[in-house]
């Protein structure tokens, strides 16, 4: 069975600050990878995903992540935070399915 | 164009009563899903809708929850005889089909006192 394991629940970092949230998951079939985030009052959004193809994904706002099948995880990256990235992040996998399964999510705090 | 749009925004219910929350997708849309999201956990399936096929209910967590899809279209999610544990944030979301982008209403917070 698939699952997801997102290893922070909160990470408190500081603005223009490197920030990485984990997440990791099983499955013993090719997966699809998807990062969502949720903006304070506001809905889920796609923030970027990995079908296939290069292992590295960016968002338009200066996130990447990158798909490392041996380790099973996809990582999410940002290289200098700014105060507007204050959201929860989700991390979900699909394998091809109509199933997605989501992770328990971090919440990204960005202090001045 | 319109995003999914979910109602109520916010219910609040007495203990053994029943309520219905409603979904409209992206029109053209062809796959719905309704999620819960408690408190400190994920996003947990509840059922998904594919177009004109039979829906997959098996996430529902008792034969308390129900959810049907008019036309392809407009879903509505019903929780009989609600209890405390059913308090959450009830979210559906809406593609073009699997592995496509998830769009995701604004939620229903149901709160069961």
């Amino acid at each position: 069975a698939q699952s997801v394991t997102q290893l922070d629940s909160q990470v408190p970092v500081f603005e223009e600050a490197p920030v990485e949230l984990r997440c990791n998951y099983s499955s013993s079939v090719s997966v699809y990878l998807f990062w969502y985030v949720q903006y304070p009052n506001q809905g889920l959004q796609l923030l970027l995903k990995y079908l296939s193809g290069s292992t590295l994904v960016e968002s338009i706002n200066g996130f990447e992540a990158e798909f490392n099948k041996s380790q099973t995880s996809f990582h999410l990256r940002k290289p200098s935070v700014h105060i507007s990235d204050t959201a929860e992040y989700f991390c979900a996998v699909n394998t091809g399915g109509f199933k997605t399964i989501f992770g328990a999510g971090t919440r990204l705090f960005v202090k001045a | 164009g319109a995003g999914v749009s979910q109602s109520p925004s916010n219910k609040v219910t007495e203990k053994g009563k029943d309520v219905e929350l409603r979904c409209d997708p992206i029109s053209g849309h062809t796959a719905l899903y309704w999620y819960r999201q408690s408190l400190g956990q994920g996003l947990e399936f509840l059922i998904y809708f594919q177009g004109n096929s039979a829906p997959d209910k098996s996430g529902l967590p008792s034969d308390r929850f129900s959810a049907e899809r008019t036309g392809g279209s407009v879903s509505t999610l019903t929780i009989q005889r609600t209890q405390q544990e059913d308090s959450a944030v009830y979210l559906c979301a809406s593609s073009l089909g699997i592995n496509n982008e998830q769009f995701f209403g604004p939620g229903t917070r149901l709160t069961v006192l």
